[in-house]
């Protein structure tokens, strides 16, 4: 099956700065989304990328499907971006589960 | 609704017992699929559904688990004679339509499991 893999496993930034996760997956992929779990559990969706460029404010997320990676681009980060970033993958399958990668796990420091 | 809605939010239960979860879709959803978080870690898939029907039961651990979705709305996880090891966060999504796959799944906030 698919592999999805995250980098880095975990990030510490200080209030203010800009940092890049990847996300690399290992064949062709019908659908991407990225999540952002905040420190009460909930799964944020942020983006709905299987190819492209988004943004959405200070958050921005670049696909290369024929290079089978993502990335999500976070600017000016702030203490409220703490918690752990999933990205997650439907293959050519056509039940439309999400397979998972790892997480990069992100604290923000005032 | 207007979002995924699971309940209970959080369930302790001994070793042995049998648990039920639900999931209330987002309404007009015609996909709803089940996944397992186990501390520190990504999303496991378990079951998926469309319509009524499961078409992918793969991530199944094992046969203590099942699930139905009745109305093509809510749908229950049912874990029989409960192990240390089902204590997770069970999480449910909907999404719209499946197929092509192209649309994004919606969460709930997940039921958090403690089997003592």
């Amino acid at each position: 099956g698919i592999q999805v893999e995250q980098s880095p496993p975990d990030l510490i930034l200080q209030e203010g700065a800009n940092s890049t996760l990847r996300c690399n997956f290992s064949d062709s992929v019908n659908n991407l989304q990225w999540f952002h779990q905040n420190p009460w559990g909930q799964l944020i969706n942020l983006f709905y990328i299987p190819s492209g460029t988004k943004q959405n404010g200070r958050l921005s997320a670049t696909t290369v499907a024929t290079e089978r990676y993502s990335l999500l681009y976070i600017s000016s980060s702030q203490t409220t971006d703490s918690g752990v970033y999933f990205c997650a993958v439907h293959g050519s399958s056509n039940t439309g589960k999400l397979i998972f990668g790892q997480g990069t796990t992100l604290q923000v420091k005032p | 609704g207007a979002g995924v809605s699971q309940s209970p939010s959080n369930k302790v239960t001994e070793k042995g017992k049998d648990v039920e979860l639900r999931c209330d879709p987002i309404s007009g959803h015609t996909a709803l699929y089940w996944y397992r978080q186990r501390l520190g870690q990504g999303l496991e898939f378990l079951i998926y559904f469309q319509g009524n029907s499961a078409p992918d039961k793969s991530g199944l651990p094992s046969d203590r688990f099942s699930a139905e979705r009745t109305g093509e709305s809510v749908s229950t996880l049912t874990i029989q004679r409960t192990q240390q090891e089902d204590s997770a966060v069970y999480l449910c999504a909907s999404s719209p339509r499946v197929g092509s796959g192209n649309q994004p799944q919606h969460f709930g906030d997940g039921t958090r499991l403690s089997i003592l």
